[in-house]
């Protein structure tokens, strides 16, 4: 079955600064790959996610990037501000990959003023 | 309003006493899914539906029943809960399987002492 794992577990950033979460996954038939974010006490939700077919995506302040070839793929959050607080899961599924959606074991991020 | 509901939202229980968790989406999603969430573990799915009356394993069923007899709802059942199953559970639905956007309910925090 596939395997997500996401690096680091924890990330301080000063507000303002970029932050990126990396994951990597091991089943190279999945083509769907989206990223929740959960703040605390909150439920997940969906920030933005990227298929197999496209090597990038842009949602204003966030992006996504997927090496297919490498079976990696990132999430990167420009200009934090302290509302970025919270923590994020990438996952990995779909096509070959059946329907089961794995997710990574999350990222706490930290934005500081 | 579009939603996915979970109850109980709260429940201590003790070992081997079974207990049905509720799990409902008013938006006339195709595929639902259960996850529990453990630190440091992420989400792990336990058990997804692709419609009625078809159901599966996710990675982590051990101890756990399913049913999907309507569309709109799919509840998991613990007909023997152990201390190892207290976790916090989301319910999720999608228009299609896992390559859309999974609408979370807002979670069910169980004790099992």
């Amino acid at each position: 079955g596939e395997n997500v794992e996401q690096h680091p577990s924890t990330l301080s950033v000063q507000e303002g600064d970029s932050a990126v979460i990396k994951c990597t996954y091991s089943d190279s038939a999945s083509n769907y790959f989206p990223w929740y974010k959960q703040e605390l006490g909150k439920r997940p939700q969906l920030i933005i996610d990227i298929r197999s077919n496209v090597g990038e995506k842009k949602d204003q302040r966030i992006a996504v990037t997927l090496n297919k070839t490498a079976k990696h793929f990132s999430l990167h959050i420009t200009e934090t501000q302290p509302e970025d607080s919270a923590v994020y899961f990438c996952a990995a599924g779909g096509a070959g990959g059946g329907n089961k959606l794995t997710f990574g074991t999350g990222t706490q991020l930290k934005v500081e003023l | 309003e579009a939603q996915v509901t979970q109850n109980p939202r709260y429940l201590i229980t003790v070992t081997g006493k079974k207990l049905t968790v509720t799990c409902s989406q008013n938006m006339n999603h195709e595929y639902m899914s259960w996850y529990r969430q453990d630190p440091g573990l992420g989400l792990r799915q336990i058990y997804y539906s692709m419609n009625v009356e078809v159901t599966d394993k996710g990675d982590v069923p051990e101890g756990y029943k399913v049913s999907r007899k309507e569309k709109r709802n799919f509840p998991l059942i613990l007909e023997s809960p152990s201390p190892n199953q207290t976790s916090l559970y989301f319910c999720a639905s999608s228009w299609r399987g896992v390559s859309y956007e999974q609408y979370f309910g807002p979670g069910t925090r169980l004790t099992v002492t």
